[in-house]
């Protein structure tokens, strides 16, 4: 079954050390995104990336960053800057088939960090 | 920039009652617009969607017709069912969706039996 995979779906982590989300998709999709959610703030986007090896901030970069080496996967770092890294993160994609607004998300990763 | 308004939440609704839930946007050009749907621990999932003025989409008995003269778009649906409680997403895409989407806050919605 196509779809998106993200690991691990709960991660703890002790202040100031970095932590990598992973998110893998096998729909053949050229765009992938990730967001964050916080309790009544809706999703907000970290960062995007049209095709491999390119990739653009979103509205709350800061603390943060990616990579697109293979169109299948874009790992999130949330570094040791990010002032409040606890959130729910959610991967989604999309392509050129049904317009790049119609995005598949992955089922999230909730990371604690203390 | 672009925004998206939703009604506050939660709304409580018995079983087999009538919903709208509100959704206003702010946005350069066209939008298209979308209702998305999360359950609870889980990622989101497309509802509906409209791409161009007095469009209506509709799945799943909820539907939400584009109305560019209000800049609204609302979803209803005539009967709810327990299993139609989530939190539900207004979003649009004004750049042509590569750049990501705008979000509304979400609407958490709870039907009882």
């Amino acid at each position: 079954d196509g779809g998106i995979t993200q690991s691990p779906k709960y991660l703890f982590r002790k202040e100031g050390q970095n932590v990598t989300l992973s998110c893998e998709q096998n729909l053949n999709h050229d765009a992938m995104y990730w967001y964050r959610q916080d309790p009544g703030q809706g999703l907000r986007l970290i960062y995007y990336s049209q095709i491999v090896n390119d990739f653009q901030k979103g509205d709350i970069a800061e603390g943060y960053s990616v990579s697109r080496e293979k169109k299948e996967s874009f790992p999130l770092t949330v570094t040791s800057a990010q002032k409040n890294p606890t959130a729910f993160y959610l991967c989604a994609s999309s392509g050129w088939g049904q317009g790049f607004g119609e995005q598949y998300f992955g089922p999230g990763t909730r990371l604690t960090v203390t | 920039g672009d925004s998206v308004t939703q009604m506050e939440g939660p709304v409580t609704l018995s079983e087999e009652a009538f919903l709208t839930i509100n959704c206003t946007y702010t946005a350069t050009g066209y939008p298209s617009l979308f209702w998305y749907v999360q359950y609870p621990g889980e990622g989101l999932q497309l509802l509906l969607k409209a791409t161009k003025a007095d469009d209506k989409g509709s799945n799943k008995g909820f539907e939400a017709t584009y109305r560019k003269e209000t800049t609204s778009f609302h979803l209803e649906k005539g009967s709810v069912q327990v299993s139609d409680s989530a939190v539900y997403f207004c979003a649009l895409d004004s750049g042509g969706g590569a750049d990501g989407l705008t979000f509304g806050k979400g609407t958490h919605l709870i039907i009882q039996p």
